[in-house]
């Protein structure tokens, strides 16, 4: 089975530039997660979608972050403008419903210099 | 503020022998758990949950442990092998979606 698939793998832009990470959900999850992992901080919940709808953003950490959900096998990640302290791996997750394990896709690891 | 944090950030064990990875939390009020692991370059994999209900929860060769009076949880890893090499999560959450992530171990298994 598909597991979450999460595009592109890497990306390096330089500073200012804008950045869109794309993920597509396990097919029939209705509960999709969008995770930052750096060295310092662990992995961070961003924004939670629940039936495509935002439920908590409240992980976001400003307005240069924004994530829109249009259908239910499709979400971005939107960083404009970027900043070299956005560099991490971003990991969206999916799940069947919302008390239900979270899977992982294998993320986005982005440089920004 | 409550967190989730591990006893030891590194674990190595001879290839054969039994592994126990600890995780303690703070939050009385968790009712949900779930063990991760992660490999390099990957992302984290669902290994085992368990739920406040229970104390003990087994899987193919894993076992998760719960203790909700000194709110320890821990994992054991039967004959662990060379692919078993990797970063392991606890996390927990009381909120049904929103994960606190531990710090993670590493475990190393020798040959």
């Amino acid at each position: 089975d598909a597991g979450v698939i999460q595009s592109p793998r890497h990306e390096v832009t330089e500073m200012g530039q804008e950045v869109t990470l794309r993920c597509k959900p396990i097919s029939g999850h209705n509960s999709l997660f969008w995770y930052r992992q750096t060295m310092m901080r662990g992995l961070e919940l961003l924004i939670y979608f629940n039936n495509n709808v935002p439920i908590d953003d409240s992980g976001m950490p400003e307005d240069r972050f924004s994530a829109k959900m249009p259908n239910a096998s499709f979400s971005t990640l939107k960083i404009q403008p970027s900043e070299p302290r956005d560099s991490a791996v971003y990991f969206c997750a999916s799940s069947i419903q919302e008390n239900q394990p979270q899977h992982f896709g294998d993320g986005t690891r982005l440089s920004i210099l | 503020g409550e967190s989730v944090g591990l006893h030891l950030p590194t674990l190595s064990v001879q290839e054969g022998d039994n592994s126990i990875i600890n995780c303690a939390y703070s939050n009385s009020a968790s009712d949900y758990f779930i063990w991760y692991k992660q490999e390099s370059g990957k992302g984290p994999q669902f290994i085992i949950d368990i739920r406040s209900n229970m104390d003990k929860r087994q899987g193919q060769r894993v076992t998760v442990l719960l203790n909700k009076t000194v709110k320890h949880l821990s994992l054991q890893i039967a004959a662990t092998q060379p692919g078993d090499s990797a970063v392991y999560f606890c996390a927990e959450t009381s909120n049904d979606y929103k994960l606190s992530f531990g710090a993670g171990t590493t475990v190393t298994v020798r040959a």
